[in-house]
């Protein structure tokens, strides 16, 4: 099974880009990564998925190298309600497991 | 709002008792996730429920029961419980079975004291 792997807190100030990454050194052939935003005291929220190269949607970027050990989430021009914490998902469409990292908790400053 | 909804939002009981942790999933939905998230801690992923069938088990105690009903709705029964099971247990949905597009309930928090 994968293990995720991110840095367990991040700073940064408003406007500025923000890549979060999310080591996944065991990764296998079916594994999809998946990022998701964590608000205190509620559930997460989806933000974006993908399994190689580059995938964009109107909230964020997500960059996935060929040999796919890790992912990197871009946040574009970050503003004070980026404050949360960011999860790396690992799922295997084979045998449905789950692996979450352990968040990173994202602080932007004015 | 995600769509998915949980009952109840809050739950205080004593330890050793047993507890029923509800969710509806979004309107169409086939899968349900239960997760636990204890106080600043990561989501433990608990067990997936695919149209009324287990798919797969995680970090499930064996304290820990669930089931999908024919309507969907899912729950989680929690039984013994000890004063380490005080969290914030939370049930997503997906379209399919292997979709990681998760939908997120409001959590059920469960103190026990």
């Amino acid at each position: 099974l994968a293990k995720t792997t991110q840095p367990i807190s991040m700073d940064s100030y408003e406007g500025q880009e923000v890549n979060i990454t999310c080591s996944h050194n065991n990764i296998a052939t079916n594994d999809y990564i998946t990022w998701y935003q964590q608000f205190p005291s509620q559930g997460p929220r989806f933000i974006i998925q993908g399994y190689k190269t580059k995938v964009t949607n109107e909230v964020a970027s997500l960059f996935i190298p060929a040999d796919r050990k890790s992912s990197t989430l871009s946040l574009p021009r970050v503003s004070l309600s980026d404050t949360a914490v960011y999860y790396c998902l690992v799922g295997d469409r084979s045998n449905y497991q789950l692996i979450w990292g352990a968040g990173t908790k994202l602080i932007i400053k004015p | 709002d995600s769509g998915v909804t949980q009952t109840p939002k809050h739950l205080i009981t004593a330890t050793g008792q047993r507890v029923t942790l509800r969710c509806s999933p979004r309107s169409g939905d086939l899968s349900v996730y239960w997760y636990q998230q204890s106080l600043d801690q990561g989501l433990q992923f608990l067990i997936q429920y695919y149209n009324g069938e287990e798919r797969a088990k995680g970090n499930i105690l064996e304290r820990f029961s669930a089931q999908q009903f024919p309507d969907l709705h899912s729950e989680l029964n929690l039984s013994s419980l000890e004063l380490g099971d005080s969290a914030l247990y939370f049930c997503a949905s997906s379209a399919s079975g292997s979709s990681y597009e998760q939908y997120f309930g409001p959590g059920t928090r469960l103190t026990v004291t």
